[in-house]
C-alpha cells in the first residue's frame, strides 16, 4: 500500500500569515491527491483534488500543488476560520489512504 | 443538496456483529461508488470499503477484509456495512462517502467530495 506522511503535525500560525502543509506519498501517485479540512466534531470536507483543483465553494485562499510523490497544501492567508485538522489522501489501484493529519492552531 | 446519512452505530462486545446503513438523498444514487471511512476516537482517517455503482467491484482495507461487507440498494438509495467479529480496534465513527471519478493521461482516480455526519461504533466488554 501507499504510505502518506504528512509535515508538521501540529502548526500554530497567526491569523494573516501563510501556510504550508506537505504531503509526501511512498511511491508516485501521479496527481491522484486530495486534500480535506476537518473542523472538530464535524466531518471532514473535500478542499482540493487531482492535486490542484479548487472544490467549488472553497475559498480561493487555499491552493494545492506537486505531482508524483511531493505535495503541498498552501493558506495564503491564514484566517481563524482556518482552525482545524487537515489530511492528505491518495487514490491508487482500489485503495486509498490518508495522510495522519496535520492540526492548524491559530496564535 | 447531497446528503449522506449514516445510523446503526452503537455499543457492542468483542465477537459480536453490527449492520450499518446510509441512505442517501440529493443525487442520483445508482450513479456513483461509494464508501465506508472510519476514525478512531482521537486518531486519523482510515478508508474502510468501497462498492462500485451496479455492485459489480468491491474493494476493502487490509485490516477488513474478511470480517466486515459493504452492499447496496439502489432501489432504496441506501449502503450497508455488516461488521462481523468486531475487535476493540474497531471502535470508531463510520463515515458513509461518495466518490467522484475522474481520468487524466495516468487512467482513473478518485477522491471523496460528500461525507455523511457519521455513526460511532464502540466495541467493549
Amino acid at each position: 500500500d501507499v504510505q502518506m506522511t504528512q509535515s508538521p503535525s501540529t502548526l500554530s500560525a497567526s491569523v494573516g500569515d501563510r501556510v504550508i502543509i506537505t504531503c509526501r506519498a511512498s511511491e508516485s501517485i501521479s496527481r491522484w491527491l486530495a486534500w480535506y479540512q476537518q473542523k472538530p466534531g464535524k466531518a471532514p470536507k473535500l478542499l482540493i483534488y487531482k492535486a490542484s483543483s479548487l472544490e467549488s465553494g472553497v475559498p480561493s485562499r487555499f491552493s494545492g500543488s506537486g505531482s508524483g510523490t511531493e505535495f503541498t497544501l498552501t493558506i495564503s492567508s491564514l484566517q481563524s476560520d482556518d482552525l482545524a485538522t487537515y489530511y492528505c489522501q491518495q487514490y491508487n489501484s482500489y485503495s486509498w489512504t490518508f495522510g495522519q493529519g496535520t492540526k492548524v492552531e491559530i496564535k | 443538496e447531497v446528503q449522506l446519512v449514516e445510523s446503526g452505530g452503537g455499543l457492542v462486545k468483542p465477537g459480536e456483529s453490527l449492520r450499518l446503513s446510509c441512505v442517501a438523498s440529493g443525487f442520483s444514487f445508482s450513479d456513483y461508488s461509494v464508501n465506508w471511512v472510519r476514525q478512531a476516537p482521537g486518531k486519523g482517517l482510515e478508508w474502510v470499503s468501497s462498492i462500485s455503482s451496479d455492485s459489480g467491484s468491491i474493494y476493502y482495507g487490509d485490516s477488513m477484509r474478511g470480517r466486515f461487507t459493504i452492499s447496496r440498494d439502489n432501489a432504496k438509495n441506501s449502503l450497508y456495512l455488516q461488521m462481523n467479529s468486531l475487535r476493540a480496534e474497531d471502535t470508531a465513527v463510520y463515515y458513509c462517502v461518495r466518490d467522484q471519478g475522474g481520468y487524466d493521461s495516468s487512467g482513473w482516480g478518485y477522491y471523496f467530495d460528500h461525507w455523511g455526519q457519521g455513526t460511532l461504533v464502540t466495541v467493549s466488554s
